[in-house]
């Protein structure tokens, strides 16, 4: 069974600095995805970034961007020149094929 | 198409009462999938469908617990003589294979 494992449950970061959230999964397959979510209080789930295992490369959006360590199964967030309107939680999630799996969450504190 | 809508917002009801969620996915996605989420927790994977076909099924969902999607479009959930410990936000999403989810706004039950 495929587990996905965030060890920080709550991470602070002052505006404007950079963060690094962490995520580690389980799995034997060799082809899957891997997603960061964002949920802001009482608000909806947002995809915030994916990641093809097969790809090497890091993906990047705008000020977010991976570390995807394959061998290692790590998939670490880092949010650069953070805002306030990132204070959410932050969910690390697998895919691959049929549903998705979710860590427990990072809740992000940005301190003005 | 706006995304994916969940109706109602919110819903309480008494113990033992049996309640029913409506999810409208986004009309291109084929696949739907039913997640709970509990406060200060990661979404629980309950069941996903593919058109209307109900493939895969938690063991989180009791016999109580029940979805369709009857034409491959909309799906409903239903719990039967809901509990306490039911008590939580029901989320629905909706993908093509391989892509990040699109989440509604959850309906949230709260059993009293």
């Amino acid at each position: 069974a495929q587990t996905v494992t965030q060890s920080q449950p709550e991470m602070s970061v002052q505006e404007a600095e950079t963060v690094t959230l962490s995520c580690t999964y389980d799995t034997s397959e060799s082809d899957y995805y891997l997603f960061w979510y964002k949920q802001p209080p009482s608000r909806q789930m947002i995809l915030v970034i994916r990641q093809e295992a097969y790809k090497q490369q890091n993906a990047t959006e705008n000020r977010f961007s991976v570390n995807f360590q394959k061998a290692a199964k790590s998939f670490s967030l880092k949010i650069s020149d953070s805002q306030l309107g990132d204070a959410a939680m932050y969910f690390c999630a697998y895919n691959e094929n049929n549903d998705m799996r979710f860590g427990a969450g990072t809740r992000l504190t940005v301190k003005p | 198409d706006t995304g994916v809508s969940q109706n109602p917002r919110h819903k309480i009801t008494k113990r033992g009462q049996n309640v029913t969620f409506r999810c409208d996915p986004i009309s291109e996605h084929n696949r739907l999938y039913w997640y709970r989420q509990t406060l200060g927790q990661g979404p629980e994977f309950l069941t996903y469908f593919q058109n209307e076909a109900q493939l895969e099924k938690s063991r989180l969902l009791s016999d109580r617990f029940s979805a369709e999607r009857p034409k491959g479009s909309f799906s409903t959930l239903e719990i039967q003589r809901t509990e306490q410990g039911d008590s939580a936000m029901y989320l629905c999403a909706s993908s093509l294979p391989r892509y990040g989810y699109t989440f509604g706004s959850g309906t949230r039950l709260t059993v009293v």
